[in-house]
């Protein structure tokens, strides 16, 4: 069973760049999505992005501008880059196994990981 | 992008009784939709996907329904461990979105 672990700095200072790693145990890295979701506290959730285990990403143009997700297949993990951070990227930061033919539903989730951007 | 729109926002019931939370989407996606549940500190874990078809482990009190535009996520007989928020995400094109989401309380 798709275990994903995640980590990375959980204080940040505006316009510091948030990175996130999530790496991924007992499952197959390709042939899926690997995205990364952020929801903040008591709001709901929202898709960043993802990269397929070829190497393609797809992000939300609310965040393009800002965001990098690359991928280490010999070390089955991927990361999330976040530049230019404001108080409104407070979030819990989720990586999540996409599953599907063209487009991916979540199947598996980490366990997020809480960044607070504060000066 | 397409808007994922749930109702209720809120909504208090008891053990046993029956709930329907509803999705209703910007624009056609035809069945490309999960249902998740998110319990406070915790991820979300899928219960649905493709409209109507539940995950496995899941319990057969969940289902769901709905094609187009309108789906509806029922728990036939809520259960003290359903008390939770419930969210819809469609992906049927990007950029993948979630409704706004639903918190079942206790009544």
């Amino acid at each position: 069973q798709v275990q994903l672990q995640q980590w990375g700095a959980g204080l940040l200072k505006p316009p510091e760049t948030l990175s996130l790693t999530c790496v991924v145990h007992g499952g197959s890295f390709g042939g899926h999505y690997w995205s990364w979701i952020r929801q903040p506290p008591g709001k709901g959730l929202e898709w960043i992005g993802e990269i397929h285990h070829s190497g393609s990403t797809n992000y939300n143009p609310a965040l393009e501008s800002r965001v990098t997700i690359s991928l280490d297949t010999s070390k089955n993990q991927f990361s999330l880059n976040l530049t230019s951070l404001t108080a409104a990227d407070t979030a819990v930061y989720y990586c999540a196994r996409g599953i599907g033919v063209v487009i991916p539903r979540f199947d598996s989730w980490g366990q997020g990981v809480l960044v607070t951007v504060s000066s | 992008d397409i808007q994922m729109t749930q109702s209720p926002s809120t909504l208090s019931a008891a053990v046993g009784d029956r709930v329907t939370i509803t999705c209703r989407a910007s624009h056609s996606i035809s069945s490309w939709l999960a249902w998740y549940q998110q319990k406070p500190g915790k991820a979300p874990k899928v219960l649905i996907y493709k409209a109507s078809t539940l995950e496995t482990g899941v319990p057969s009190r969940f289902s769901g329904s709905g094609s187009g535009t309108e789906f509806t996520l029922t728990i036939s007989s809520l259960q003290p461990d359903d008390f939770a928020a419930y969210y819809c995400q469609q992906y049927h094109s990007y950029p993948l979105t979630f409704g706004g989401g639903t918190t079942v309380e206790i009544k």
